[in-house]
């Protein structure tokens, strides 16, 4: 089975602080997510790395950067957290698909709830 | 705009029924998947069913079903038999082209004993 780990699952942090959301998996997986999650929003994507230090923006990255320096980990990192960004963060992976298919399910860790004071 | 909608914020359904919930997507790729995840109060997103947009047969796993009508573009998820522990937020999604899976914005399921 696929597991997806984030460190942490409850972070309280104060406003400007420097905020690190660590992510691990481990089957391999090229590709990572980072989505947040807010009730009514239904789930939004942050940034997404198709592999090692490779990214890419999604919907809503402002505010947020990220970081993979090693294949297993995908890092999400707030510069300077603010109360807009007290959220459910989900870490995803998932394997590539090939020949044109789309059949590669996503897989969630727990997920990190985060209140920003 | 949106392109997965989900348009029952929550759902009731007796012990052992069966429940419908539904999804309608956007899209123009004659390529795309879809997918719905159930998420208990745990937290945790689990995969729980996935449909081709070139399968000619409606998905199933276990008690899940999809009802995949390609023309009206919906991805209708079928719960047979309900039970207690099906309580949770499900999410329906879509990928495209490329990486990106787009989701609702979740149908809250309640199994009444």
């Amino acid at each position: 089975d696929v597991k997806v780990t984030q460190s942490s699952r409850y972070l309280v942090k104060r406003t400007g602080e420097k905020v690190f959301l660590e992510c691990v998996q481990d089957m391999d997986h090229e590709n990572m997510f980072w989505y947040r999650q807010d009730p009514g929003l239904g789930l939004r994507l942050i940034y997404f790395s198709y592999d090692v230090k490779m990214k890419e923006k999604g919907d809503i990255p402002e505010g947020y950067s990220v970081s993979r320096e090693k294949k297993e980990r995908f890092s999400l990192i707030l510069e300077s957290a603010s109360t807009n960004q007290t959220s459910m963060y989900l870490c995803a992976s998932k394997t590539p698909t090939l020949g044109g298919t789309y059949n590669s399910p996503l897989h969630f860790g727990n997920g990190t709830r985060l209140t920003v004071t | 705009a949106q392109k997965i909608t989900q348009t029952q914020p929550g759902m009731f359904v007796q012990e052992k029924e069966a429940v419908t919930l539904d999804c309608t997507y956007d899209t123009s790729d004659p390529s795309y998947g879809l997918f719905w995840y159930k998420q208990p109060s745990s937290g945790e997103m689990i995969f729980l069913i996935y449909q081709g947009s070139y399968d000619q047969q409606n998905a199933t796993e276990g008690r899940y079903s999809l009802n995949f009508q390609k023309a009206r573009k919906s991805a209708n998820l079928v719960i047979s038999a309900s039970q207690l522990g099906d309580s949770a937020m499900y999410f329906c999604a879509m990928r495209r082209t490329g990486n990106q899976f787009y989701f609702g914005t979740g149908t809250s399921l309640t199994v009444i004993p």
